[in-house]
């Protein structure tokens, strides 16, 4: 078993729509959670960097850790076609080495 | 304010072959992270490299070894090359604060091709 598991998709949801993305984690050292963009052809791009449980909110994007359940969203209100992308978690216990689930690629259709 | 940059893009070998792929972090980050990404997973986490020195290692073989220089760039050597090698390897950099890592920025990698 991966220590962090995520969906791949694909996710297919019409403009306007809002997203939620989630990802389950096993390791409870785990304490920072990052929330990674990638286009095709490109590196990964940071969206949304968190610590501990509880909610962060940037524009669109809302990213919520529940800690207690090991369970991390990421939630994109009015999506966009320019959304559509691959999405990765990323969680981090000492600041080293991150861990990423394998990605949900997500598809917002005009 | 360049972000990560990396060379090659692309880069095709024949296996048995050695490599070596460039990265310059971006202004102002100390740490370089290197990552493998084979198609349709998520990266994975070589090593890092803080002070010139590996700090942590994932769990990959010795044929995969680095380097950071004084301005904090870094090499990736990958010897003795595998069919299985064939992947998007990534670098990140960040900056070591009061000993931890702050977030890492990737840069957009180079597509290794074992023929």
């Amino acid at each position: 078993q991966k220590e962090v598991e995520q969906d791949p998709g694909p996710l297919s949801v019409p403009e306007g729509a809002i997203v939620s993305l989630n990802c389950t984690y096993s390791n409870s050292a785990f304490q920072y959670f990052m929330w990674y963009r990638q286009y095709s052809r490109k590196g990964p791009e940071l969206l949304m960097y968190t610590y501990s449980s509880g909610n962060k909110e940037d524009g669109r994007f809302t990213a919520q850790v529940d800690k207690s359940s090991k369970y991390i969203s990421l939630f994109i209100r009015d999506s966009q076609p320019s959304d559509s992308a691959t999405y990765l978690c990323a969680c981090d216990n000492a600041g080293n080495m991150l861990t990423f689930g394998g990605g949900t690629r997500l598809m917002v259709k005009p | 304010d360049a972000g990560v940059t990396q060379s090659p893009t692309h880069l095709i070998k024949t296996r048995g072959q050695q490599v070596t792929l460039r990265c310059s972090p971006k202004s102002g980050h100390d740490t370089v992270s290197w990552y493998q990404q084979a198609l349709g997973q998520g990266p994975q986490f070589i090593f890092q490299y803080y002070e010139e020195e590996e700090r942590q290692r994932g769990n990959f073989p010795d044929r995969f070894s680095g380097h950071q220089f004084p301005n904090y760039s870094s090499e990736l050597n990958v010897n003795a090359l595998l069919l299985g090698d064939s992947a998007l390897y990534l670098c990140a950099s960040s900056l070591t604060r009061d000993s931890r890592n702050q977030p890492q920025h990737f840069g957009d990698g180079t597509r290794l091709s074992i023929l």
